[in-house]
């Protein structure tokens, strides 16, 4: 069956750290992953998307590599601050899938001071 | 830039009842989305607009909601009747196109208890 496994227990690191999650997909083949953020009472934001052809995308902060030997994508967030605490959603793109969204069930992180 | 706007934000009914979401798409974006997100998971794809016609409804329970954007622009989506498992949050999103790379903007969201 096909199934998209993200750390289901928060993740609570110290502020400056750097905060590594993780997607794992099994009997997919995305073309495109992406991250998002999501903050409570409401809904996720676009953070990064990243192809099946390239291993590792940075914007400020934050990196994202996608490994389709491995099936998975790690996400970083460097120099964490309290302000990061959300909780992060991995989505695939399939192949041909047009732009239909398929998530992970989320990670919650928590930067404390 | 306004962003994706939907209400009400909040809405608490009885089994069996009905109930409708309203979303109104960022001006100019051509694609529309409903997700299902319900406690502790990732949003669901339950539908999927392009102007007024649908894309993909496949994970859309059709003996229950239905949904529709009929002059292409905003969208209403509706149960009819809830059952206690429709308990969640309903998010809308669009995108300027179905492109893979177009990036998908969310409204806050429509939170619903079914009792």
């Amino acid at each position: 069956s096909q199934k998209i496994e993200q750390n289901s227990e928060a993740l609570n690191i110290q502020e400056g750290k750097t905060a590594t999650l993780t997607c794992n997909y099994t009997n997919y083949s995305p073309a495109y992953l992406q991250w998002y953020r999501q903050d409570p009472g409401r809904g996720p934001v676009f953070l990064l998307l990243i192809r099946e052809n390239e291993k590792e995308k940075r914007k400020e902060r934050l990196k994202v590599t996608f490994d389709t030997t491995l099936k998975q994508s790690l996400f970083h967030i460097t120099a964490s601050q309290p302000a990061d605490s959300a909780t992060y959603l991995c989505a695939l793109i399939q192949s041909g899938g047009g732009n239909k969204l398929t998530f992970g069930t989320g990670t919650q992180l928590k930067v404390e001071l | 830039e306004a962003g994706v706007a939907q209400s009400p934000r909040y809405k608490i009914i009885e089994k069996r009842q009905s109930v409708a979401f309203w979303c109104n798409p960022i001006s100019g974006h051509a694609t529309l989305y409903w997700y299902q997100q319900i406690l502790g998971q990732g949003p669901k794809l339950l539908i999927q607009f392009q102007n007024n016609g649908v894309v993909d409804d496949s994970q859309l329970p059709k003996d229950r909601f239905s949904a529709e954007r009929l002059k292409g622009v905003d969208s209403t989506l509706k149960i009819q009747p809830a059952k206690l498992e429709d308990s969640a949050v309903y998010l809308c999103a669009s995108s300027l196109s179905p492109r893979e790379t177009d990036t998908q903007y969310f409204g806050p969201g429509t939170r619903l208890t079914v009792l």
